[in-house]
């Protein structure tokens, strides 16, 4: 089973500032990485996924992640946050393969918090 | 709207009594999941459903007992409630079992009394 890492529990930012919000997973087999978002009252919504090929992954409302294979790591980065990003976020990782395929594995989750 | 629909929204129920959380899902996937959310802990996963059988059950109490009668719906029957059992109960479906994404409802949430 994987362990994931999300080394922030809060992240208070500014308006227009840039954010980074980091994960890292335990096991560097094959895996599929996931970022989720979850606004108040409501379920997780995909913000982008990591399947294969490029390790620069683009998603919705302006956000990115990079792979680092070698450091097990997947962050979440976005240049310009708006108050709107004020969410919780969840970094997720499935295995490839083996007795866990499909399963997803969630971290604990950070709360970013954007200030005007 | 995100193809995966949960009902009802809210819940709240004595420890005494019998509800069911209702999950249904419109984008044509196999299987479909429970995942437990609760304040300060990781999401848990409960149950896996793939062509409509269970093919997971992480240690959940037998107050909890699922059923998935097609591959588009899928309930979460509860009987006699504890308290810590309060959380947001969250559906999600996928294509099959490959593990390349998840589908989320907007959950329910379940306050026990």
């Amino acid at each position: 089973a994987q362990s994931v890492t999300q080394l922030d529990s809060q992240v208070p930012v500014f308006e227009e500032a840039p954010v980074e919000l980091r994960c890292n997973y335990s096991s560097s087999v094959s895996v599929y990485l996931f970022w989720y978002v979850q606004y108040p009252n409501q379920g997780l919504q995909l913000l982008l996924k990591y399947l294969s090929g490029s390790t620069l992954v683009k998603g919705i409302n302006g956000f990115e992640a990079e792979f680092n294979k070698s450091q097990t790591s997947f962050h979440l980065r976005k240049p310009s946050v708006h108050i709107s990003d004020t969410a919780e976020y969840f970094c997720a990782v499935s295995d490839r393969r083996g007795s866990t395929l499909g399963r997803l594995y969630f971290g604990r989750g950070t709360q970013l918090t954007v200030w005007p | 709207e995100t193809g995966v629909t949960q009902t009802p929204r809210h819940l709240v129920m004595g420890m005494t009594n019998k509800k069911s959380l209702k999950c249904e899902q419109h984008l044509g996937h196999n299987a479909m999941y429970w995942y437990k959310q609760s304040a300060k802990k990781p999401l848990e996963l409960m149950f896996v459903y793939s062509l409509e059988e269970r093919v997971e059950n992480n240690s959940v109490p037998s107050r909890f007992s699922p059923e998935c009668p097609n591959s588009s719906h899928l309930f979460l029957h509860l009987h006699t409630l504890q308290p810590e059992d309060s959380a947001l109960y969250l559906c999600a479906s996928s294509q099959d079992l490959a593990g390349t994404e998840a589908f989320f409802g907007q959950g329910t949430r379940l306050t026990v009394v």
